[in-house]
């Protein structure tokens, strides 16, 4: 039974590039969450889905964060222009039915290194 | 301001002793808690969840006791193996809600 597959691993690129990082959830997870997590601020919510529609996305932190489920089984989050702040490690959950008896599952995630 | 804290960043154990790691929350609407374990270069995988109507929960040498007066929850692991060193993140819910996370324990258990 796959996981939560996450590309690319790492990614390193220079400030102002467009970054695109994806996500495949697990078969049948209903919800798919994406998270950022830094040494200063630990592990914060940016966005979740619910069947593909954007539910929560108070947690994107500017207009230069964007994200997308076209599908149940593939989203993305793009950030255009990149900048050194956005330095992090980018991880990607779902869960069956988002019920909180239902953990999250995550993903490897993506480290990635804006220069 | 964080809502969620473990105001420990790391702690070091002796093989087999016990391991305490702690966590504070300000939020009063949060009733539902859990743990989750991280190994360098893997996402987090879930260990242990306590409602706010329990004060404990148990799963083999993983322990979640809860003080609601106090806003405090702690996760005790006996005893600890060298297996368990990683990252630990406690994160917690108010009803309807999604999970605020904290910053991390990373605890080293020495052989």
């Amino acid at each position: 039974d796959a996981g939560v597959i996450q590309s690319p691993r790492h990614e390193v690129t220079e400030m102002g590039q467009e970054v695109t990082l994806r996500c495949k959830p697990i078969s049948g997870h209903d919800y798919l969450f994406w998270y950022r997590q830094t040494m200063m601020r630990g592990l914060e919510l940016l966005i979740y889905f619910n069947n593909n529609v954007p539910i929560d996305d108070s947690g994107m932190p500017e207009d230069r964060f964007s994200a997308k489920m076209p599908n149940a089984s593939f989203s993305t989050l793009k950030i255009q222009p990149s900048e050194p702040r956005d330095s992090a490690v980018y991880f990607c959950a779902s869960s069956p039915t988002g019920g909180r008896n239902q953990p999250q599952h995550f993903g490897d995630g993506t480290r990635l290194s804006i220069l | 301001d964080q809502q969620v804290k473990q105001n420990s960043p790391s702690l070091s154990v002796q093989e087999g002793r016990i391991s305490i790691l702690n966590c504070d929350y300000t939020n009063s609407m949060f009733d539902y808690f859990l743990w989750y374990k991280k190994y360098p270069a893997e996402g987090p995988t879930f260990l242990i969840s306590i409602s706010s109507i329990k004060d404990k929960n148990e799963d083999g040498r993983f322990t979640v006791f809860l003080n609601k007066s106090a806003k405090h929850l702690s996760l005790h692991i006996v005893p600890s193996q060298p297996g368990d060193s990683a990252v630990y993140f406690c994160a917690a819910s108010p009803y309807g809600q999604n999970f605020v996370f904290g910053p991390g324990t990373r605890l080293s258990v020495l052989p």
